[in-house]
């Protein structure tokens, strides 16, 4: 079975230094998210790719976040500086564009500790 | 706004015992409702979905539209229930995702 593949699986680095995700959606599928998921909570949107595009990046803290894809199949998260507040599990999911939120496919995840 | 509320983070049952875990959600059109559930030490995987009136591993979810709510059940818990689940919602198309707080089933032998 197809899988969303994310790298790397934790993530430990300090207060105000730069730290950056790696996902690898489904071959295909057009729709790229990334979530984020503090612990006790649900995912919560970070950004929405169609292809290259960003979608919605309305909840992006831009200021200190960043989103990329380029060529419209992987796609990296950047934080920089890193805040104690940033400690969270960060999802990524793809979708092709015919099966919307039916058929979301999520990868693991890649846990972030900031300290 | 879309919002979706589980008023429950944790639900003990005995195993054999019915289960209900509990979604309401806030959003003034048609909504689309779905359920996840994520075992543990495994990726979050969609259980079921409103539309598709579907039984999966025994559990059902009706849309009750006059309520906002959107309850999972099933009549009989299975130790391997145990699990966290989270109510999402997503408004039309390719719309994200808006998803609840997550319950946590503990299953009791």
């Amino acid at each position: 079975e197809a899988e969303v593949a994310q790298s790397p699986r934790y993530k430990i680095t300090e207060k105000s230094q730069a730290v950056a995700f790696w996902c690898d959606p489904i071959s295909g599928h057009a729709t790229l998210y990334w979530y984020r998921q503090i612990l006790g909570q649900g995912p919560e949107l970070l950004v929405q790719f169609q292809d290259e595009s960003v979608v919605d990046d309305s909840q992006l803290p831009k200021d200190r976040f960043s989103a990329e894809r380029l060529k419209g199949v992987d796609s990296t998260l950047k934080i920089q500086p890193a805040e104690l507040g940033d400690s969270a599990m960060y999802l990524c999911a793809s979708s092709s564009n015919q099966q919307g939120p039916y058929g979301y496919t999520f990868g693991s995840g890649t846990r972030l500790t900031v300290v | 706004a879309q919002r979706v509320t589980q008023p429950e983070k944790l639900l003990s049952v005995f195993k054999g015992a019915p289960v209900e875990l509990k979604c309401n959600y806030s959003y003034s059109g048609s909504p689309e409702l779905f359920w996840y559930v994520q075992y543990s030490r495994q990726r979050l995987q969609l259980l079921l979905r409103h539309i598709s009136r579907e039984s999966i591993k025994g559990f059902t979810a009706d849309l009750n539209k006059g309520e906002t709510s959107f309850h999972l059940k099933k009549p009989f818990a299975q130790e391997e229930d145990s699990a966290m689940y989270y109510c999402a919602l997503s408004s039309f198309g390719n719309t994200p995702l808006v998803f609840g707080k997550g319950t946590r089933l503990s299953v009791i032998a």
